[in-house]
């Protein structure tokens, strides 16, 4: 198995640009998260998904859109860059477990995309 | 206040020394603990989760303290390749799928 795999691992935008970072699992997960590390703060959660055409909100959805066509793929869209979303942004899928917001579960990350908005 | 909060160290212990490290929540009603480790430049792997009991794993201990919202990792006989960034991860069980991740523990173990 490959696990979480992420797309691009380095990117330069300019400001204003848009482009879609890419994630995918081949775990049979049903749960799927993005998140964005900066210094000092830990990851905060930008989107998540519960299954294959189901997404919602986290703590910082400003400025991404997300889309669950599959189980498979959960691709994350920034739709106009600013500086401020220089970060890097992992992905995150895990088992549902017993109930539907279980978060008992073992989240598997991918490997993280540098991302660099000047 | 932070909703998970952990001392970002560096804390710098020589091999064999015995370390341990504190995160602290703000939700009472929190339910799940875990511990996750991140090398630099990698990804967050899970470490251990933090059971009421209390849990080990081989030279990791993780507690749990619900009375003053605290959880704690200790370390024992630190390898070199224990030197990591440590990640406190509480779910708040505020409803809906929310992890809060603690910003980490930087640690150093020297030879």
């Amino acid at each position: 198995n490959a696990g979480v795999t992420q797309t691009p691992k380095f990117q330069v935008l300019k400001t204003g640009q848009s482009m879609t970072l890419q994630c995918a699992q081949d775990m049979n997960h049903e749960y799927m998260s993005w998140y964005r590390q900066d210094p000092g703060m830990g990851l905060r959660l930008i989107h998540y998904s519960v299954g294959a055409g189901i997404t919602d909100q986290g703590e910082v959805p400003n400025g991404y859109n997300v889309s669950r066509s599959t189980t498979e793929d959960f691709p994350l869209r920034l739709l106009s860059a600013a500086p401020s979303q220089t970060s890097v942004y992992f992905c995150a899928s895990s088992y549902s477990g017993q109930g539907v917001m279980s978060s008992y579960n073992e989240q598997f990350f991918g490997p993280g995309t540098r991302l660099t908005v000047l | 206040r932070k909703e998970v909060e952990q001392d970002p160290g560096p804390f710098n212990v020589p091999e064999g020394a015995t370390v341990a490290f504190n995160c602290t929540y703000s939700n009472s009603a929190s339910q799940s603990f875990f511990w996750y480790r991140q090398d630099c430049r990698k990804e967050p792997k899970l470490l251990m989760s933090v059971y009421s009991s209390g849990n080990e794993d081989g030279r990791f201990t993780a507690q749990l303290n619900r009375a003053s919202q605290y959880i704690s990792l200790l370390i024992r006989d630190s390898k070199l390749s224990d030197s990591a960034t440590y990640l406190c991860v509480v779910n708040p069980n505020t409803g809906g799928f929310k992890t809060i991740f603690g910003a980490g523990t930087r640690l150093f173990v020297k030879a």
